[in-house]
C-alpha cells in the first residue's frame, strides 16, 4: 500500500484477555517504530526495529508486552493480560533509514480500550 | 535522557491572528528537531524539520528555528487559518537513538472564525 496500515483500527478487549495489534509498513521502509498516545500524555516510545532485530526496547512499560517483525515487514505488537491502564492509542510508524533527519511515516493507529 | 517540553494547550485563536507554540529541549548530543501535525481524524505527519543550528524549517507557512543557544524550536505562523486546527507535536531524534523521536506532549490549536 502507499502508507503506513494498522489493524484493526478499534479493539475493546476485557481485562484480562490478550491482544494482537499489526502494522504494515511502507514497502521498503527497513525501520519500524511503536509508540502509544494516551490522553493528555504525548507520544510514548514503544519499541524501534531495523529489519528484524529490535535494537531498543526500552520503551515497552512490562514484560506483558512484547512484539516482533517478520521477514522485514510486518509487525505485530502483543500485549498480555491487558490493563484498564493499556487503553490508548498505538501508533506504528516506518522509515527508510538514513540517519536522524529522516522522517517518520505515521500509521492511523489501533484505538484500544480494555473494559 | 533526551526530553521535549512544550506548552500546553488548548491554544484558541481567532483567523489571520499570529501563532507562537514554544517548544524547548534537552539532548545529550546534537540532535534533529521536528513538528509533526495531527489534523482531526488524519494520522500524524512531518510538518517541518531543522538538522543544525541556525537551521529554518518551513512549510505551508509555518516556521520554526533550530536556536542551540535556548535549546528550543519555537514553531509560528504569521496568519492562521480554521484549517490549522490540529495537535502540534515538538520533536527531537538523536545520534544514537536509532531516529528514535522523542516527543512532546502536544498542544491543541484552536482556530476560530
Amino acid at each position: 500500500g502507499a502508507g503506513v496500515s494498522q489493524s484493526p483500527s478499534n479493539k475493546v478487549t476485557e481485562k484480562g484477555k490478550d491482544v494482537e495489534l499489526r502494522c504494515d509498513p511502507i514497502s521498503g521502509h527497513t525501520a519500524l517504530y511503536w509508540y502509544r498516545q494516551s490522553l493528555g500524555q504525548g507520544l510514548e516510545f514503544l519499541i524501534y526495529f531495523q529489519g528484524n532485530s529490535a535494537p531498543d526496547k526500552s520503551g515497552l512499560p512490562s514484560d506483558r508486552f512484547s512484539a516482533e517483525r517478520t521477514g522485514g515487514s510486518v509487525s505485530t505488537l502483543t500485549i498480555q493480560r491487558t490493563q484498564q491502564e493499556d487503553s490508548a492509542v498505538y501508533l506504528c510508524a516506518s522509515s527508510s533509514y538514513r540517519g536522524v533527519s529522516e522522517k517518520l511515516f505515521f500509521g492511523s493507529g489501533t484505538q484500544l480500550s480494555v473494559l | 535522557g533526551d526530553s521535549v517540553t512544550q506548552m500546553e494547550g488548548p491554544v484558541t485563536l481567532s483567523e489571520e491572528a499570529f501563532l507562537t507554540i514554544n517548544c524547548t529541549y534537552t539532548a545529550t548530543g546534537y540532535p534533529s528537531l521536528f513538528w509533526y501535525v495531527q489534523y482531526p481524524g488524519e494520522g500524524l505527519q512531518l510538518l517541518l524539520k531543522a538538522t543544525k543550528a541556525d537551521d529554518k524549517g518551513s512549510n505551508k507557512g509555518f516556521e520554526a528555528t533550530y536556536r542551540k543557544e535556548t535549546t528550543s524550536f519555537h514553531l509560528e505562523k504569521g496568519s492562521v487559518q480554521v484549517s490549522d486546527s490540529a495537535v502540534y507535536f515538538c520533536a527531537l531524534s538523536d545520534y544514537g537513538g536509532g531516529n528514535k523521536l522523542t516527543f512532546g506532549t502536544g498542544t491543541q490549536l484552536k482556530v476560530e472564525l
